[in-house]
Order: C-alpha cells, then structure tokens, then sequence
C-alpha cells in the first residue's frame, strides 16, 4: 500500500529565505505527483504536477523535483514571502489506483515578515 | 469552465437536522468525489462516483448518504450528525475513474465548512 510522508510537519522562517519542502512515497509505480496549496479552512489549490515521466516542474518561484527510483519530490520556495504561508500538500497518483491519490500529511509553513 | 463549485461555504447543524452540501462541475468530468477533512490532517476518502454511479463507499457512516442525480452534481445529504463530524467537506472531480493518462488528476472545489453542535 503507498505511504507519502512530509517532512517537516511545521516550518516557520523569516521572509526572503529560499526553503525546501521534502516529500517521500513508498512505491515508485506513479503516474504524477502533484504538490497543493492548502490555506486555512479553504479548499487544494493545485501547484505543480509532475508526470512519472518528468524530473521537475517549475512555476514563478516555485519548482519542484521528482525522483521516482528514491520515492522522493522536493518543492523549492525561492525568496519565499509572507503570503505563502499555508499547508502544502504532496499527493501521489499510484499507478493501480486510476484517478485516486494518495496524500502526505501536509507541511505547514509560516514565513514571518 | 474549469471550476469545481460547492455550496454552502459554511454550515451550522444541531445532531437532529437533516441538512445537504451540493457540489457542481461543468467540465464534463464523470468521476466525482467527496472528503472529510479534519483540521492539521490530509483529505479523507468518503465516497466515489463513476459514471453516476456509486464505485467506493470508504466505509462512511450511514448518517452521511452521498447521491449523483446527474453527471455534473454530486450532493452529500447528513441526518444526525456527532459533533465528531465537523470538518471541512471537500469535493472533487476528474476526467475519469479509470485511465492511464499521467496527466490527469483530481480538481478541487473550495470546500463546506461543517460545524454540528
């Protein structure tokens, strides 16, 4: 059965740091994963999804990393801002599951101003 | 119209009240799917929908009765509810249930906050 894990749980750093939130699943057999925003109480705002096929997606200051062999995705926040505090959300689409997706437990980041 | 919409934003029900949270898409997706989420935990699966019909019940209570009249609406309607049952609902849709496209995925609706006393 696939697991995703995110570690850390919680991050708080000062605005302007550049930051690194890791994501790690079981079984290597995917067809994407896709990383989400969550903000208080609101619903998944998808950031990136990268195919099984891919090695990194990239949008504005975000970009995010898939090895698949290693069951690893990072998502890189460049210059990161007060505005991206929020939960992200790693979520993989196993291979023998169609459309379902598996979550992580979500890192919640604060960026202090 | 790539929006998943669901109505209302929040709820307040007393443990008697029947009450129904309503989800629409217009983009043709025929797979469609509820979760529970409670605070600082990822989405739970409730239920799925494929083609109307109902493909996986996650072993959810009776007190919550999902339904898809048609192909873009899918409803969620509570009878009974435990405080234990606040959280946020969320619904979703996709192209499909089954495939093999990698590009495909879940897209999301804003949720219904669901608080019961």
């Amino acid at each position: 059965k696939q697991e995703v894990t995110q570690i850390p749980a919680a991050l708080s750093v000062p605005e302007g740091e550049n930051l690194v939130l890791n994501c790690s699943f079981t079984d290597s057999a995917i067809y994407n994963l896709q990383w989400f925003r969550q903000d208080p109480g609101k619903g998944l705002t998808s950031l990136l999804l990268i195919q099984s096929s891919q090695r990194e997606q990239t949008s504005g200051r975000l970009n995010a990393s898939l090895d698949k062999s290693s069951g690893r995705s990072t998502l890189y926040i460049a210059a990161s801002q007060p505005g991206d505090s929020a939960t992200y959300l790693c979520a993989v689409r196993p291979r023998n599951a169609g459309n379902m997706l598996t979550f992580g437990g979500g890192t919640r980041l604060m960026v202090k101003p | 119209d790539t929006e998943v919409t669901q109505t209302p934003k929040h709820l307040v029900m007393g443990m008697t009240n029947k009450k129904s949270l309503k989800c629409e898409q217009h983009m043709g997706h025929r797979a469609m799917y509820w979760y529970k989420q409670k605070a600082k935990k990822p989405p739970e699966l409730m239920f799925v929908y494929s083609y109307e019909k109902l493909s996986i019940n996650e072993s959810v209570p009776s007190r919550f009765s999902p339904e898809c009249p048609n192909s873009s609406l899918l409803n969620l309607h509570l009878h009974a509810l435990q405080p234990e049952d606040s959280a946020l609902y969320l619904c979703a849709s996709s192209p499909f249930l089954w495939t093999g496209e990698s590009l495909e995925t879940q897209y999301f609706g804003p949720g219904t906050r669901l608080l019961v006393l």
